[in-house]
């Protein structure tokens, strides 16, 4: 079936390094959705990103949309302990009846 | 507060046995979703409905049953024919049909293990 690959599956950094998680498929996304899974937690939504080329910004948290609609980024700046989680991808593939479908996750762990 | 409840938090089955895992929300949410998550994989997904009395078979239906019956309510039933039922089962909602743009808000999960 369709996939998103999502890179890496684990980031361990000190605390104030920079994280950058990417999520990649080969078929056009409608859109791409972020959620951070805290240690014991559920995922809870973080951002939405449509256009091409779309650029967000969440406080230290940088979202990008790929001009083809193929690829997503997110990067955090200065890592804090409060990001440690698991950070998910989630797509929506056209003409694939609306189905989220969601990266394996990159799981961040901050040292301080 | 409006939310999602999912009951209960942790569930041992015994083999050959069916188990049912409630999910309840009180958004107003059409959308209702069952996933399942492994460790080091994302979340896949089992079953979804976008209006009451209507779901469709997501990618790992198999083994899994699910009624609509209302819209608030949307119970997963783990069947003995899901031979790997150990997971963290995830309930969501959006507030439209998942074909719109809506995020996704989630329960707390269930951990269901075999005894």
């Amino acid at each position: 079936g369709q996939q998103v690959m999502q890179i890496p599956q684990y980031q361990h950094v000190q605390e104030g390094e920079d994280f950058t998680t990417y999520c990649n498929s080969s078929t056009t996304l409608s859109n791409i959705q972020w959620y951070k899974q805290r240690p014991g937690g559920h995922p809870v939504f973080l951002i939405q990103l449509v256009k091409s080329g779309e650029v967000k910004k969440q406080k230290r948290l940088t979202f990008q949309f790929g001009e083809a609609k193929k690829n997503s980024s997110l990067h955090i700046t200065a890592t804090q302990t409060t990001d440690v989680g698991t950070y998910f991808c989630a797509a929506m593939i056209y003409n694939q009846g609306g189905k989220l479908i969601f990266g394996q996750g990159t799981e961040l762990s901050v040292k301080p | 507060d409006g939310g999602i409840t999912q009951s209960p938090k942790y569930l041992f089955r015994k083999e050959g046995q069916n188990v049912t895992l409630s999910c309840e929300q009180n958004l107003n949410h059409d959308a209702m979703y069952w996933y399942r998550q492994d460790p080091g994989q994302g979340l896949r997904l089992i079953y979804y409905s976008q209006i009451v009395n209507d779901f469709q078979k997501g990618d790992i239906a198999e083994g899994y049953s699910v009624s609509r019956e209302k819209k608030e309510s949307f119970p997963l039933t783990v069947t003995s024919a899901q031979k790997n039922p150990t997971a963290f089962y995830l309930c969501a909602s959006s507030s439209r049909a998942p074909n719109s743009n809506q995020p996704q808000h989630f329960g707390d999960g269930t951990r269901l293990s075999i005894l």
